[in-house]
């Protein structure tokens, strides 16, 4: 059974910083792309980034660009988001998300529960 | 970006009928090479993440119920609900992933509830 689970929110100022980490098994976590995308409470969805199987190739949203980086560590099975810069508006729960297999890699049919990161002063 | 917008917001459905949830892309998201559309759907339950429904806009996932289904191409898209169940109370939501580099995006959402 493929797992994800979210950690490292928290309540942080605006202008902090914050890694989230999610935790895979279940699944050969170096075969596949991996994502994060968030909701704000209430609100929509909004993919954040991607990350390819090996690290080589990230992409993110204009929203967060130059702000976040995505990693991974796959001896860890380990997906990351470092988080610069934050702002009010990056409040949100933050979801990791397995790509689709036969589906798409840019669609994702696995999530986590997520982590609430709140931004305030 | 492409922008997805989904109508109506909300819709209330009596049990046992349909709900019929629509999806509009600003530019089309049918790739020529593969005739493929590059659109799914999503169910997000309360206080749960969302679950992928559907994929290449008519593809079921593996264990979707086969009352769900996707339909249209290019800009205009359909999530039909043939019968509806209380479990399916949810937001639905569409998402386009057709650009390259991927700047991948969601419809607003739609709410399903029961009359």
């Amino acid at each position: 059974e493929v797992q994800l689970v979210e950690s490292g929110g928290v309540v942080v100022q605006p202008g902090g910083s914050l890694r989230l980490s999610c935790a895979a098994s279940g699944f050969t976590f170096d075969d596949y792309t991996m994502h994060w995308v968030r909701q704000a409470p209430g609100k929509g969805l909004e993919w954040v980034s991607l990350i390819n199987w090996d690290g080589s190739d990230t992409y993110y949203a204009d929203s967060v660009k130059g702000r976040f980086t995505i990693s991974r560590d796959n001896s860890k099975n380990s997906l990351y988001l470092q988080m610069n810069g934050l702002r009010t508006e990056d409040t949100a729960f933050y979801y990791c998300a397995k790509a689709g297999d036969s589906s798409s890699w840019l669609t994702f049919d696995h999530w986590g529960q997520g982590t609430l990161v709140t931004v305030s002063s | 970006d492409i922008v997805m917008t989904q109508s109506p917001d909300s819709l209330a459905v009596s049990l046992g009928e349909r709900a019929t949830i629509n999806c509009k892309s600003s530019q089309s998201v049918l790739y020529s090479s593969n005739n493929k559309n590059y659109l799914a759907w999503y169910q997000q339950k309360p206080g749960q993440p969302p679950k992928l429904l559907i994929y290449w806009a008519s593809t079921r996932e593996s264990g979707v119920p086969d009352r769900f289904s996707g339909s249209g191409s290019g800009t205009d898209f359909t999530l039909t609900i043939s019968s509806l169940q209380a479990e399916d109370v949810a937001v639905y939501y569409c998402q386009q992933y057709y650009n390259t580099p991927p700047a991948l995006t969601f419809g607003g959402g739609t709410k399903v509830e029961i009359k």
